[in-house]
């Protein structure tokens, strides 16, 4: 099984600000790391697939880095809006888990206006 | 429009009673999958499928069936739904990049089901 663990669990964040969380993951036999955007009610939308060490991608406001030697991906939020309010998604692909997608537990955010 | 649809969105049923839950996509996607979603426990995978007639386990698929006769569509069948089954259900697919890499999915709606 693919050990994933995301942190915090939830954070508060005023609006303007930035922020980061973190999705961590077994090193080994790494093959991707997917990132979700889950909005209440909705169903949830890709962010990110990324595979490289080294990888940053971005979109808009919303950026992600990989670090697959030691096992992490942080996504950061840059001017917080109360549109970003959602549950963020990590899911690590290894070959020990063959073809299954497990989802970390996800990082709930809150902007305060 | 590129989508996942699933029907029904929304279903109550009884105990011991067969259902489906059909999933379909239109972008040509080789992978799809099922989830369910309940408080506390997060995403957890039932059954995937990386094409037609090749289908496999996830974390929790006792309880359920799949079939993938064709690329495009790929069931949750509930053949004696228990109480334990009332939860959100959401398909979602992708390409298969290959190396064992999917792509970005996408999910359907969800289907909101209750077994009482």
């Amino acid at each position: 099984i693919l050990n994933v663990e995301q942190s915090p669990q939830s954070l508060h964040v005023q609006e303007g600000d930035s922020t980061n969380f973190t999705c961590s993951f077994p090193s080994s036999n790494f093959y991707a790391l997917h990132w979700y955007r889950w909005e209440t009610a909705k169903s949830p939308e890709a962010l990110f697939v990324m595979t490289l060490n080294g990888d940053e991608k971005k979109k808009g406001r919303i950026s992600a880095t990989l670090n697959t030697k030691e096992g992490y991906s942080y996504l950061y939020i840059k001017g917080s809006q109360p549109e970003d309010s959602a549950t963020y998604l990590c899911a690590p692909e290894g070959n020990s888990s063959a073809s299954k997608i497990i989802f970390g537990s996800g990082t709930r955010l809150s902007i305060r206006p | 429009e590129a989508q996942v649809t699933q029907n029904p969105r929304y279903l109550i049923t009884v105990t011991g009673k067969k259902l489906t839950v059909t999933c379909s996509q239109n972008m040509n996607h080789e992978y799809m999958s099922w989830y369910r979603q309940d408080p506390g426990l997060g995403l957890r995978q039932i059954y995937y499928s990386m094409n037609v007639e090749v289908t496999d386990k996830g974390d929790v698929p006792e309880g359920y069936k799949v079939s993938r006769k064709e690329k495009r569509n790929f069931p949750l069948i509930l053949e004696s739904p228990s109480p334990n089954q009332t939860s959100l259900y959401f398909c979602a697919s992708s390409y298969y990049r290959g190396h064992g890499i999917k792509d970005e999915q996408y999910f359907g709606p969800g289907t909101r089901l209750t077994v009482t």
